[in-house]
């Protein structure tokens, strides 16, 4: 039984281009939160995703975006990469809302130059 | 708003010791859950162990047990008989009823010396 997994494992970007990571969730899970992790801190909520919808959002600017596919798969974008969004970027999945059971990803480690 | 602060940023201990990790949390909500999550090198964050808030009994998983205090708002982890993969980072984190963000506190990065 897969868990969650998340591409691209390490990427490297240059200030102001774009990124997209993406996240498969666990099989029967259908609610999936992305969580930044910057380095020797612990991770901050970014936003969820339920049913294609954004259900809330933590304290992240306009440039980090979502997506939620059909097939319960999501997409977080950042534009305009600031040095500062360097960090690992981690998906955790749950079976439904409000379930508190989350299963994390090994993340997305991006280093913007 | 709620936090979660870890004051230990580094503990070690030997193997096969006991070591107790320390967590205090801050809130005005009544329901909640308060979870231990590990961090090996691997990078993907482990759920060690759950508590309901409206549960007395502290919650245990075999060697991880924890101590919560609801009154004080204290959570702390222990594990018992330590074993060499139980090196990691520790992350406390609390999620409330009407919320779906868990909020994390800075972690504790264990060691266990053989």
């Amino acid at each position: 039984d897969a868990g969650v997994t998340q591409s691209p494992t390490h990427l490297i970007k240059t200030r102001g281009q774009q990124v997209t990571l993406r996240c498969s969730p666990k099989s029967g899970h259908d609610t999936v939160s992305w969580y930044q992790q910057a380095l020797g801190q612990g991770p901050q909520f970014i936003f969820q995703y339920y049913e294609e919808e954004e259900r809330q959002r933590g304290n992240f600017p306009d440039r980090f975006s979502g997506h939620q596919f059909p097939n319960y798969s999501s997409e977080l974008n950042v534009n305009a990469l600031l040095l500062g969004d360097s960090a690992l970027y981690l998906c955790a999945s749950s079976p439904t809302l409000y379930a508190r059971v989350l299963t994390f990803g090994a993340g997305s480690r991006l280093t913007v130059l | 708003a709620q936090t979660v602060t870890q004051s230990q940023p580094e503990m070690s201990v030997q193997e096969a010791e006991t070591v107790t990790l320390s967590c205090t949390y801050d809130t005005s909500e009544s329901n909640y859950y308060l979870f231990w999550y590990k961090q090996p090198p691997s990078r993907q964050m482990i759920l060690v162990i759950r508590q309901e808030a409206y549960k007395q009994q502290n919650a245990t998983e075999n060697r991880f047990s924890v101590n919560f205090q609801k009154a004080a708002k204290s959570f702390s982890l222990k594990i018992s008989d330590s074993q060499l993969g139980d090196t990691a980072m520790y992350f406390c984190a609390f999620i409330d009823f009407g919320n779906e963000k868990l909020t994390f506190g800075t972690g504790t990065r264990l060691t266990i010396i053989p």
